[in-house]
């Protein structure tokens, strides 16, 4: 496909569950996003990857939540025992560096639901 | 990262223009000045970056003072489909994007 797809658009978990999320990124992009936003609030970064570097991790909110990226593409964003405040959407984002240009394309999101 | 301060909200009639102010007095030299906007329920949609000269494309233009402290986004002819929450970004040598709360535009009719 020509966009981020990411996958399921909805999940419903019960709490203390263990879920996760995938992202596509477009096909060359070496940048890859996680955000994570609350209803009626903004965008909260948690994890970005570029390229072969160390991802940064600084906006992770607790060690329940991790992410890695296989062969430099596909993204899954796991988090452990949900609790009930981590149902928010999870939008995930992918970049081609040009120069220092950091033009990101963002997937609809996954609705999580932890109930 | 610098951080950028936005107005929490503005109005503008439908086929005017819409110039949304941002403010950004600690951006480093390096550093771009990006704006994305984020329609009800939908993902972020990226706008238009500058670093210092201004810009244009077929969406919206960018004006960028000289001592790049502030910029002004401006959307010549504001439509009803152009009510979104508009973020003012300044992006780090790493690329990473960090989002604030944004401008809530309301264009009405």
């Amino acid at each position: 496909g020509a966009g981020v797809s990411q996958s399921p658009s909805n999940k419903v978990t019960e709490k203390g569950k263990d879920v996760e999320l995938r992202c596509d990124p477009i096909s060359g992009h070496t940048a890859l996003y996680w955000y994570r936003q609350s209803l009626g609030q903004g965008l909260e970064f948690l994890i970005y990857f570029q390229g072969n570097s160390a991802p940064d991790k600084s906006g992770l909110p607790s060690d329940r939540f991790s992410a890695e990226r296989t062969g430099g593409s596909v993204s899954t964003l796991t988090i452990q025992r949900t609790q009930q405040e981590d149902s928010a959407v999870y939008l995930c984002a992918s970049s081609s560096r040009r120069s220092r240009a950091t033009e990101a394309f963002f997937g609809q999101g996954t609705r999580l639901t932890v109930v | 990262d610098a951080k950028t301060t936005q107005p929490p909200s503005m109005d503008c009639a439908e086929g005017r223009a819409a110039n949304l102010p941002c403010n950004h007095s600690t951006i480093s030299g390096n550093e771009y000045v990006y704006w994305y906007r984020q329609i009800h329920s939908q993902g972020p949609q990226y706008i238009i970056h500058g670093l210092k000269n201004n810009e244009t494309n077929e969406m919206a233009s960018l004006i960028i003072t000289e001592d790049r402290k502030s910029s002004t986004l401006i959307l010549p002819h504001a439509t009803l489909r152009d009510t979104a929450v508009y973020y003012c970004i300044v992006a780090s040598n790493t690329g990473k994007l960090i989002f604030g709360q944004g401008t809530t535009l309301q264009v009405k009719p």
